[in-house]
């Protein structure tokens, strides 16, 4: 199957911090989705980005899908922002509409 | 407002017990999805379902079972419990076509003691 890696497992940043994470995935996908799990466990989706770059207020990604990677960039860290990013990815072939996460990134952002 | 539930948050059980997780979704979804998330493995699927009384395995499927009668349900079935099932249980849905618009339920922690 399709394997999703992602960097950094954890991050510790202080308020107003930027942050980079990124998503490696070793197969072509046509479909690649950012969520944000909060400390209460509710996963939430933050972009559908299989190629290109999207933004959202603090929050924008890009994905190079030629090269097989996803960058989620976080621009001025609020505590609100702590919690674990997944990465998703639907495999092209094989992906049958069923989604591969990765291991996540554990963001702690300290006031 | 789209919204999933499970029927729990939290869960305590005994080895060898039987366990039901209850997923319902009022989105008229066809897809329905189990997971499992655990520390440092991320969610992995255990079973998925496109429509009602149809089900495939996922990636880790042994020691569960799935049952979907109606649309807007779907149960995850632990016929006989181990401490290894110990785990957080995610359930999701989208619409057929649509996996780029998954919408998960808060979660149920179960433990088995």
């Amino acid at each position: 199957g399709i394997q999703v890696e992602q960097s950094p497992p954890d991050l510790i940043l202080q308020e107003g911090a930027n942050s980079t994470l990124r998503c490696n995935f070793s197969d072509s996908v046509n479909n690649l989705q950012w969520f944000h799990q909060n400390p209460w466990g509710q996963l939430i989706n933050l972009f559908y980005i299989p190629s290109g770059t999207k933004q959202n207020g603090r929050l924008s990604a890009t994905t190079v899908a030629t090269e097989r990677y996803s960058l989620l960039y976080i621009s001025s860290s609020q505590t609100t922002d702590s919690g674990v990013y997944f990465c998703a990815v639907e495999h092209t072939n094989f992906g049958n509409e069923k989604l591969t996460f990765g291991t996540g990134t554990r963001l702690t952002i300290i006031p | 407002d789209v919204k999933v539930t499970q029927s729990s948050r939290y869960l305590v059980k005994r080895t060898g017990e039987k366990v039901f997780l209850e997923c319902v979704q009022d989105m008229d979804h066809e897809n329905m999805f189990w997971y499992r998330q655990d520390p440092g493995l991320g969610l992995r699927l255990i079973y998925f379902s496109y429509d009602v009384k149809m089900k495939e395995k996922g990636d880790i499927p042994e020691g569960y079972s799935v049952s979907r009668e109606k649309k807007e349900r779907f149960s995850l079935i632990l016929e006989s419990a181990s401490t290894n099932q110990t785990s957080m249980y995610l359930c999701a849905s989208t619409h057929r076509g649509a996996s780029y618009e998954q919408y998960f339920g808060p979660g149920t922690r179960l433990t088995v003691t």
